[in-house]
C-alpha cells in the first residue's frame, strides 16, 4: 500500500476484554515496529518483526500482550484481559530492510485504546 | 545505549531559520543521530539522519558538531504547519531500537 494503515482508529473497550488491534505495513518492508504511545510522552517500543519472525519482545509489558505476524506483511497486537493502564495509542511502523541496518521508520495513524 | 537531551519548548517567527539543538554526548562512533516530528496527533514522520557529515534534504539540515556530542536541526524558513513535536533520538547498538524522549515542542508563531 501507499502507507501504513491501521485499525481501528479508535477502540473502546470495557476492562477484561481482549481487543486486537491490526497494522497493514508498507508493501515489502521486511520490518515491523510496535510502540505504545501515552499522552505527550514520546512511542515505546513493544516489539517487532523481520518478515514473520519476532526477534524482540522485551518491551511488551506483560504477558497479555501479544504480537505476530504469520505471513510477514499484516500484524496484529492482542492485548487479554484489558486494563485502564492498557490505555494508549498504539503504532505500528515499517521500514524497508531488515532491523540492525540504519533504516527510516514509517509510521500508521494509530489506534487510540480507551479501557473503561 | 546512547541518550539524548533536547529542551522542551521552543519558539520561532514564521518565516525565520527554527534551530532544535540537541546533545547526545555519550553517542559512539557507529551511532546515528536521527529527527523525527510529530505534528498533533498524527503518527512520527521522518526528517533526516546523519554520523558525522553535515545533511540537508528538501525538509531540513543537520548540522552535527565533529566532536558529535551535539546537533542541531535547521528548519530554515519555518511555516505554521513546521508546529510539532521534534524528537532527537541516537538508536540503541542493535540500530533498531528506537528510545524517544519527550521532544522538544516547536511552536512557530505569525
Amino acid at each position: 500500500g501507499a502507507g501504513v494503515s491501521q485499525s481501528p482508529r479508535y477502540k473502546v473497550t470495557k476492562r477484561g476484554q481482549d481487543v486486537t488491534l491490526r497494522c497493514d505495513p508498507i508493501s515489502s518492508h521486511a520490518t515491523l515496529y510496535w510502540y505504545q504511545q501515552a499522552l505527550g510522552q514520546g512511542p515505546e517500543f513493544l516489539t517487532y518483526f523481520n518478515y514473520e519472525a519476532q526477534p524482540d519482545k522485551s518491551g511488551l509489558p506483560s504477558d497479555r500482550f501479544s504480537a505476530e505476524r504469520p505471513e510477514g506483511s499484516i500484524s496484529t497486537l492482542t492485548i487479554q484481559r484489558t486494563e485502564q493502564r492498557d490505555s494508549a495509542m498504539y503504532r505500528c511502523a515499517s521500514s524497508r530492510g531488515l532491523a540492525g541496518y540504519t533504516d527510516t521508520q514509517y509510521f500508521g495513524p494509530g489506534t487510540r485504546l480507551t479501557v473503561l | 545505549d546512547a541518550k539524548t537531551t533536547q529542551p522542551p519548548s521552543m519558539d520561532c517567527a514564521e518565516g525565520r531559520a527554527a534551530n532544535l539543538p540537541c546533545n547526545h554526548s555519550t553517542i559512539s562512533g557507529n551511532e546515528y543521530v536521527y529527527w523525527y516530528r510529530q505534528i498533533h496527533s498524527q503518527g512520527p514522520q521522518y526528517i533526516i539522519h546523519g554520523l558525522k557529515n553535515n545533511e540537508t534534504n528538501e525538509m531540513a539540515s543537520l548540522i552535527i558538531t565533529e566532536d558529535r556530542k551535539s546537533s542541531t536541526l535547521i528548519l530554515p524558513h519555518a511555516t505554521l504547519r513546521d508546529t510539532a513535536v521534534y524528537y532527537c533520538i541516537v538508536p540503541m547498538d542493535s540500530n533498531y531500537q528506537l528510545i524517544w524522549g519527550a521532544g522538544t515542542k516547536l511552536i512557530i508563531k505569525p
